[in-house]
């Protein structure tokens, strides 16, 4: 398997662009997660689906964030307009589902927003 | 308060030592913990997952949990300078999967 597969890996954009994010979790996961990574704040769980369904997007900081998840085979997070403070590295997971089961993460978006 | 916490570090351990991660947490129900392990520029991957108290090993791994006292650690046997890496306490609070980071401890090993 390829794992979890995220796109671009690397972002720059100007403030007030729209950004979007692509992740393809690995197949027969039927959870994916949203996360973004920074220095001051660690690993913040922005959105998660369960089949699909956006279960929880408390994380979501503004509604500036959106989230999709179409199919089973791909997820968008999208960000506009972006602004300097959401630089940050942006980490795609996904699992079986099942309480123990472990995250596999994608490989993360490094966003800059200047 | 910080859902989940950790000594942010460095902590700083000879080659050949014990290293101790220690971690807590503030909700009483949560039922599962997972130690994942990041190196540096790199995505976090699972290294250990406990759900019941008293201790768990896997090779030169254990992790230990405490309900309790809401507490979990993970102890490195015989530390090697690739375990060089920060390490990340996480927590299903949420009862759905909700899974919550620490900020992470960063362990040196030093040859």
């Amino acid at each position: 398997d390829a794992g979890v597969i995220q796109s671009p890996r690397h972002e720059v954009t100007e403030m007030g662009q729209e950004v979007t994010l692509r992740c393809k979790p690995i197949s027969g996961h039927n959870s994916l997660f949203w996360y973004r990574q920074t220095m001051m704040r660690g690993l913040e769980l922005l959105i998660y689906f369960n089949n699909n369904v956006p279960i929880d997007d408390s994380g979501m900081p503004e509604d500036r964030f959106s989230a999709k998840m179409p199919n089973a085979s791909f997820s968008t997070l999208k960000i506009q307009p972006s602004e300097p403070r959401d630089s940050a590295v942006y980490f795609c997971a996904s699992n079986e589902g099942r309480v123990e089961s472990p995250l596999h993460f994608g490989n993360g978006t490094r966003l800059t927003v200047t | 308060q910080k859902e989940v916490e950790q000594n942010s570090g460095p902590l700083s351990v000879p080659e050949g030592a014990i290293a101790s991660l220690n971690c807590t947490y503030s909700d009483r129900g949560s039922q599962s913990f997972f130690w994942y392990r990041q190196y540096s520029g790199k995505s976090p991957e699972l290294i250990m997952f406990i759900y019941s108290n008293g201790d768990k090993e896997d090779g030169r791994f254990t992790a230990q949990l405490n309900k309790a006292s809401q507490y979990v650690s993970l102890l490195i046997r015989d530390s090697q300078p690739s375990d060089s890496a920060t390490y990340l306490c996480a927590v299903d609070s949420g009862g759905y999967q909700k899974v919550t980071f620490g900020t992470g401890t960063k362990l040196q090993v030093i040859p």
